[in-house]
């Protein structure tokens, strides 16, 4: 199975730029995907196919990478996005998720 | 709007079976493959498998092939995960969710609220 590695927690000020790294095992192209999920409630899609902004979700939001090294930007952070963020890859069967980067507000 | 409401989850023992069901509104369910997606107490999350929009074709994690089965009613715009020989690394809390494809990846657009299963004797 393809393992995807993210660092377990960040802590930041609100109005920073911040990035959360997922990195792939193997290949994945541009099949990366990241969700947000805060406490007590299921995830939510922000970004789709590496870099396309889901509708709905605030321009802040932003993804790039292919091949095995992605990053999912928030920019500026805002207090209301303490959460844990997942990324997720559908490139190689089974599909397979991160093990989540918990973000802190400072 | 998207609903997605699971149910069917609770207390159950190691060994046994459990049928989880998931209603679906707010689009046309015979329209969308779905998945079912499960995440441990300790927050992993595991996709299980998917379902073609038409219930024609499954595919499952191969860890889990032997003992999920995943099956639609479109009729009654539902969802459903049949689970036998339950075992305690089964407890999670499990969401269905709708798929949605680009360039030829899957992913998950709208999940439900997820239905907590405990396996304990």
């Amino acid at each position: 199975d393809t393992v995807l590695t993210q660092s377990p927690a960040l802590a930041v000020s609100p109005g920073e730029r911040v990035t959360i790294s997922c990195r792939a095992s193997e290949s994945v192209s541009t099949g990366m995907h990241w969700y947000q999920q805060k406490p007590g409630q299921q995830p939510k899609l922000l970004i789709y196919g590496a870099s396309n902004l889901e509708s709905g979700v605030p321009a802040r939001f932003s993804g790039s990478g292919s091949g095995t090294d992605f990053t999912l930007t928030i920019d500026p952070v805002e207090a209301d996005d303490t959460a844990t963020y997942f990324c997720q890859q559908s490139w190689n069967d089974p599909y397979t998720f991160g093990a989540g980067t918990k973000l802190e507000l400072k | 709007e998207v609903q997605l409401v699971e149910s069917g989850g609770g207390l159950v023992k190691p060994g046994a079976s459990l049928k989880l069901s998931c209603v679906a509104s707010g689009f046309t369910f015979s329209d969308y493959w779905m998945s079912w997606v499960r995440q441990t107490p300790g927050k992993t999350m595991e996709w299980i498998g998917d379902i073609k929009y038409d219930g024609s074709y499954t595919n499952y994690a191969p860890s889990l092939k032997n003992r999920f089965t995943i099956s639609r009613d479109n009729a009654k715009s539902t969802l459903y995960l049949q689970m036998s020989n339950v075992r305690s690394e089964d407890t999670a809390t499990y969401y269905c969710t709708r798929d949605r494809i680009y360039r030829y990846n899957y992913y998950f657009d709208y999940w439900g609220q997820g239905v907590m299963v405990t396996v304990s004797s």
